[in-house]
């Protein structure tokens, strides 16, 4: 059974320093994986998609990684922003089209 | 371009009370559309999905049921709340690609207090 883990739950930076956040899972038939947005109380916006034969995504100031064979994802943020804090989700499409989901990282980036 | 719309934003209903949530698209034919609950702190469980008129499957057995009567439109309904049913509940949908590639589009969410 397919498992998602994402730690910590919880994290809070300095604005403008470079974080990593991080997404694993346990079984590595996935077709892809989701790296997503919430702003609280609010819906989830996709942020990078990673096909399974990727390796990573980059968008803007938004870098997601890819390993497969070790079952781990990156969400790699550069020169972070208040505008930045919000939770983090990680979802992985698995064998059987279903969405895991991961519990998600809260980010507070402090002025 | 393709639009998501989900209401309400809020809502407090009593126990025994019933519910219709609705969810539309606009700017796509024959999308999938998803129904998910969020607990706090929790990742999202999905309830039910569609992928076309009337085809609804149910992931969580429950309280709750979902109908598809347009292409374009998703209702989650209960015919009588239990306190279990509060949460945050998101409408989503997707083009329905083959090999499961495809993104993930959300609405804004229903904050659902059952008391």
């Amino acid at each position: 059974k397919q498992e998602v883990t994402q730690i910590p739950a919880a994290l809070s930076v300095p604005e403008g320093e470079n974080l990593v956040l991080n997404c694993s899972f346990t079984d590595s038939a996935i077709y892809n994986l989701q790296w997503f947005r919430q702003d609280p109380g609010k819906g989830l916006t996709s942020l990078l998609l990673i096909q399974s034969s990727q390796r990573e995504q980059t968008s803007g100031r938004l870098n997601a990684s890819l390993d497969k064979s070790s079952g781990r994802s990156t969400l790699y943020i550069a020169a972070s922003q208040p505008g930045d804090s919000a939770t983090y989700l990680c979802a992985v499409t698995d064998s059987n089209y279903q969405l895991i989901w991961g519990a998600g990282t809260k980010l507070i980036i402090k002025p | 371009s393709q639009t998501i719309h989900q209401w309400p934003a809020t809502l407090v209903q009593p126990v025994g009370s019933p519910l219709s949530l609705e969810c539309t698209v606009e700017g796509t034919s024959n999308p999938n559309l998803y129904w998910y609950r969020q607990a706090a702190g929790r990742g999202l469980q999905l309830l039910f999905y569609s992928v076309g008129i009337g085809q609804i499957s149910s992931e969580v057995p429950q309280n709750l049921s979902a109908s598809r009567p347009q292409d374009r439109q998703f209702i989650l309904s209960s015919k009588k709340l239990l306190l279990s049913d509060s949460g945050f509940y998101l409408c989503a949908w997707s083009e329905g690609l083959e090999g499961g590639n495809e993104k993930l589009f959300f609405g804004s969410g229903t904050q659902l207090s059952v008391l």
